[in-house]
């Protein structure tokens, strides 16, 4: 069992859809990043939480320590917003452990 | 633009050979890491450096090795190259100035080609 799971590994939804992607992990953490990467490669960080609740624009990130669950929530789906998103639990100061990915999709 | 450059973009070459990834952290940051993205594998850290020094060390291979410089730039050397090492490889950075936990501004990876 990896230490960092996410659900679905794939998503296709229509354009403005909410979509929600869910992060658990077993392993003991000080934060948690949620990444984005394009279909060229590139990663980008959208968040790092330790706690409650963050918004970006149409992105929101939620964390329950206690519970050991994220998840990452996109109001509004746009096509530009399909990606692969990865969660990664920091360990220690900064020891990032990576979930597996969920590749979304958002048709037009 | 992240700020943080790597080079090359692209590397193709032989099983057996040896070849050395670069990575320029943004400005100011003192820590770099070293991923690498494999098909099979996903996402996995391989080490960590601060000011210098190894910080961390993850799934790294005794036949990869890594340092920081003084001017901080950061290199990767992958030795005695073998089909799997075939993979993207990111380094990021991050400021490391209070400790703990830190957003890590990504490269945008230089892609293995091992043939």
């Amino acid at each position: 069992k990896n230490e960092v799971e996410q659900s679905p590994q794939n998503l296709t939804a229509q354009e403005g859809e909410f979509i929600t992607i869910n992060c658990s992990y077993s392993v003991g953490i000080s934060a948690l990043h949620w990444l984005q990467q394009h279909p060229g490669g590139g990663i980008v960080s959208l968040f790092m939480l330790s706690s409650g609740k963050k918004k970006h624009g149409r992105l929101i990130a939620t964390i329950n320590i206690q519970e050991k669950h994220s998840s990452l929530h996109i109001t509004a789906s746009h096509p530009r917003d399909s990606a692969v998103y990865i969660c990664a639990a920091i360990q220690g100061a900064q020891k990032l452990v990576f979930g597996q990915g969920t590749r979304l999709t958002i048709n037009p | 633009d992240s700020g943080v450059t790597q080079t090359p973009k692209h590397l193709i070459t032989a099983t057996g050979q040896r070849v050395t990834l670069r990575c320029s952290p943004r400005s100011g940051d003192l820590s770099v890491y070293w991923y690498q993205q494999s098909l099979d594998q996903g996402l996995q850290f391989l080490i960590q450096y601060y000011n210098g020094e190894e910080r961390a060390k993850g799934n790294i291979l005794e036949r990869f090795s890594a340092q920081q410089f003084p001017d901080l730039h950061s290199e990767l050397n992958l030795s005695s190259l073998e089909l799997g090492d075939s993979a993207l490889y990111f380094c990021a950075s991050s400021p490391q100035i209070a400790g703990g936990a830190e957003t890590q501004y990504f490269g945008p990876g230089t892609r293995l080609l091992v043939l």
